[in-house]
């Protein structure tokens, strides 16, 4: 089964700034890969989704890209303000399948 | 929309004691899922159904019951509650998409119960 990476240790950064998250897996590589926000005592939120044949996705300031040579996505927040704290999560897809869950990086925006 | 309600909010259970959590969407959605969620694991999912009248078991089924009478909504039960059940759990609901391979895409979650296993 797949194992998902996302680093465990809070991630603080100042106002301003851009916010860089990594999800790594292992084995084969997903038919897609999602990235959700999860604030405190909330369920997680969907963000932004994006397919094994698409390198890059942009929504506002968030932008992900995913790259199957190093079996990596990284989540970018350009421009991060305090509102973006929260967890964020990258999720796993493969057809047929269930999606699989990282355990989430918290951001900590700083003003 | 109310999107996804869970009911109730918090919890606090008795080991050997039963309940039942549920979860209503008001999407139309084909797909729910029942998850757990506990520091440093991230969500797990415990059961999840395709459409009415059917589940299925995800990676920790062990200790619960699912069912789904109607389309809207996903019962999970734990018969016998044990400690190692204190946790958060969330529902979900999402489209099925038919595509090549069909698979689910966006995942829209409830609020969450936590529940407390004495």
């Amino acid at each position: 089964s797949q194992k998902i990476e996302q680093n465990s240790e809070a991630l603080n950064i100042q106002e301003g700034k851009t916010a860089t998250l990594t999800c790594n897996y292992t084995n084969y590589s997903p038919a897609y890969l999602q990235w959700y926000r999860q604030d405190p005592g909330r369920g997680p939120v969907f963000l932004l989704l994006i397919r094994e044949n698409e390198k890059e996705k942009r929504k506002e300031r968030l932008k992900v890209t995913f790259d199957t040579t190093l079996k990596q996505s990284l989540f970018h927040i350009t421009a991060s303000q305090p509102a973006d704290s929260a967890t964020y999560l990258c999720a796993l897809g493969e057809a047929g399948n269930m999606l699989t869950f990282g355990g989430g990086t918290r951001l900590m925006v700083k003003p | 929309n109310a999107g996804v309600t869970q009911t109730p909010k918090f919890r606090v259970l008795k080991t050997g004691q039963s309940m039942t959590l549920l979860c209503a969407q008001d999407m139309n959605h084909e797909y729910m899922y029942w998850y757990r969620q506990d520091p440093g694991m991230g969500l797990r999912l415990i059961h999840y159904s395709v459409g009415e009248g059917t589940t299925a078991k995800g990676e920790v089924p062990d200790g619960y019951n699912v069912s789904r009478l109607k389309k809207q909504n996903f019962l999970l039960g734990l018969e016998s509650a044990a400690p190692s059940q204190t946790s958060v759990y969330f529902c979900a609901s999402s489209y099925f998409i038919r595509r090549t391979g069909g698979h689910q895409e966006t995942q829209y979650f409830g609020p969450g119960t936590r529940l407390l296993v004495l």
